[in-house]
């Protein structure tokens, strides 16, 4: 079975650059989250989907980061503009629903400069 | 709300010792527990789960974790450290169903020859 495809895995952009960034979660998976990593930090969760739906987005900055799950499948967060502090990793997961254990992709590592 | 701390960020053991990483866990519910390992560059993998049966929840690769509700803790061990579980451990905490998944800051575990 295939695992959280994410993709890029690397993107060095300019800052005021706009970024997206692509997930593609378990089959039949139908919640869907974006982790914000710093370095030597825990995850942080940005949105949490449940299908199409917005459930939690209360730490997303939304002056400057979007993301949608069209049709309740894969999903894609975006950054316009970029800024130096968003260097970071940037993690999807998805699980069966909102009770069960969340699974993880390897991520994408922005570097603004 | 709910909350995970790791206390200290750096935990290191000889090949063979016993490793202790500890995680106390804030919830005004009965919670959920995760411990995750993450290698360099990859992203976090699942090692264990509390969801209210046992409270002595095996895991993968040998690692083992107790819930104590008493001590609000969910320290996680394994008998003999081997080379390979040199790597980032975070503890997690869901504040039970559908709600989200927060986590503590990571501990580096290393392992010396």
């Amino acid at each position: 079975e295939a695992g959280v495809v994410q993709s890029p895995r690397y993107k060095i952009i300019e800052k005021k650059q706009p970024v997206a960034f692509w997930c593609n979660p378990i089959s039949g998976h139908n919640t869907l989250y974006w982790y914000l990593q710093n370095l030597g930090q825990g995850p942080e969760l940005l949105i949490r989907y449940e299908n199409e739906e917005a459930v939690d987005d209360s730490q997303l900055p939304k002056d400057r980061f979007s993301a949608e799950r069209l049709k309740g499948v894969d999903s894609t967060l975006k950054i316009q503009p970029a800024e130096l502090g968003d260097s970071a990793v940037y993690l999807c997961a998805s699980s069966l629903n909102g009770n069960t254990e969340a699974f993880f992709g390897q991520g994408t590592r922005l570097t603004v400069v | 709300a709910q909350s995970v701390t790791q206390l200290g960020s750096h935990v290191s053991v000889s090949e063979g010792a016993l490793v202790l990483l500890r995680c106390n866990y804030s919830s005004s519910v009965p919670p959920y527990l995760f411990w995750y390992v993450q290698y360099p560059n990859q992203g976090l993998q699942l090692l264990l789960k509390y969801t209210s049966a046992a409270t002595l929840v095996k895991g993968i690769n040998g690692f083992e974790a107790e819930f104590k509700k008493s001590e609000t803790s969910f320290h996680l061990t394994k008998p003999s450290a081997h080379m390979s579980d040199a790597a980032e451990y975070f503890c997690a905490v869901r504040a039970g169903a559908n709600s989200k998944l927060t986590f503590g800051k990571g501990i580096t575990l290393s392992v010396r020859p």
